[in-house]
């Protein structure tokens, strides 16, 4: 089954710590994006990549890394910069040619203890 | 720059009336549009989706929406509501950078009772 893996599901952090976010697809998608999702504030877009070793910043990046050294994975490193107390982070993908959908994963949900 | 507006951040309909969840876009040229559900702690399925040719847009479950450029407007409908379309509505507009990017509405939450 093709599709989008997020891991863990959950996932708590202790303030100062680095914890890191895991997005796998095989759908052949050259793009992938994170979002993160707050309520009443839609989807805001952390980082994205339009092919392996390249990345840009999002509207909300402050706080966040990225990398993307394969083509199929795209992990997320939420420092201790990153304010945040609880939030649930989506990983997606998509050819990457406007006008085509993307595929999103499950989601992780992220807690700081 | 595009952007999209979702009007009700929370709908209330019974099982079997009619669902219209609405969403209007800015955009200096002709969009691209999309409608995503979620269900809790899930992540975004694909209900539908406008590129070219016909306004009206069916997707899956039943639901349809419609674009009108003269309204700037993509609103999403089901003729007849179920328990199960309970679930949060995401409405997007693509960025038109040519990167794939989607900008997305705050969500209209769709509550359905018995």
């Amino acid at each position: 089954d093709g599709g989008i893996t997020q891991s863990p599901k959950y996932l708590f952090r202790k303030e100062g710590q680095n914890v890191t976010l895991s997005c796998e697809q095989n759908l052949n998608h050259d793009a992938m994006y994170w979002y993160r999702q707050d309520p009443g504030q839609g989807l805001r877009l952390i980082y994205y990549s339009q092919i392996v070793n390249d990345f840009q910043k999002g509207d909300i990046a402050e706080g966040y890394s990225v990398s993307r050294e394969k083509k199929e994975s795209f992990p997320l490193t939420v420092t201790s910069a990153q304010k945040n107390p609880t939030a649930f982070c989506l990983c997606a993908s998509s050819i990457g040619i406007e006008g085509h959908e993307q595929f999103f994963g499950p989601g992780t949900r992220l807690t700081v203890l | 720059a595009q952007s999209v507006t979702q009007l009700g951040s929370h709908v209330s309909v019974s099982e079997g009336a009619l669902v219209l969840l609405r969403c209007n876009y800015s955009s200096s040229v002709p969009p691209y549009l999309f409608w995503y559900v979620q269900y809790p702690n899930q992540g975004l399925q694909l209900l539908l989706k406008y590129t070219t040719g016909a306004t009206l847009v069916k997707g899956i479950n039943g639901f349809e929406a419609e674009f009108k450029k003269s309204e700037t407007s993509f609103h999403l409908t089901k003729p007849s509501a179920h328990m199960s379309d309970a679930a949060e509505y995401f409405c997007a507009v693509s960025d038109q950078s040519n990167t794939g990017k989607l900008i997305f509405g705050q969500g209209t939450t769709l509550q359905v009772k018995p």
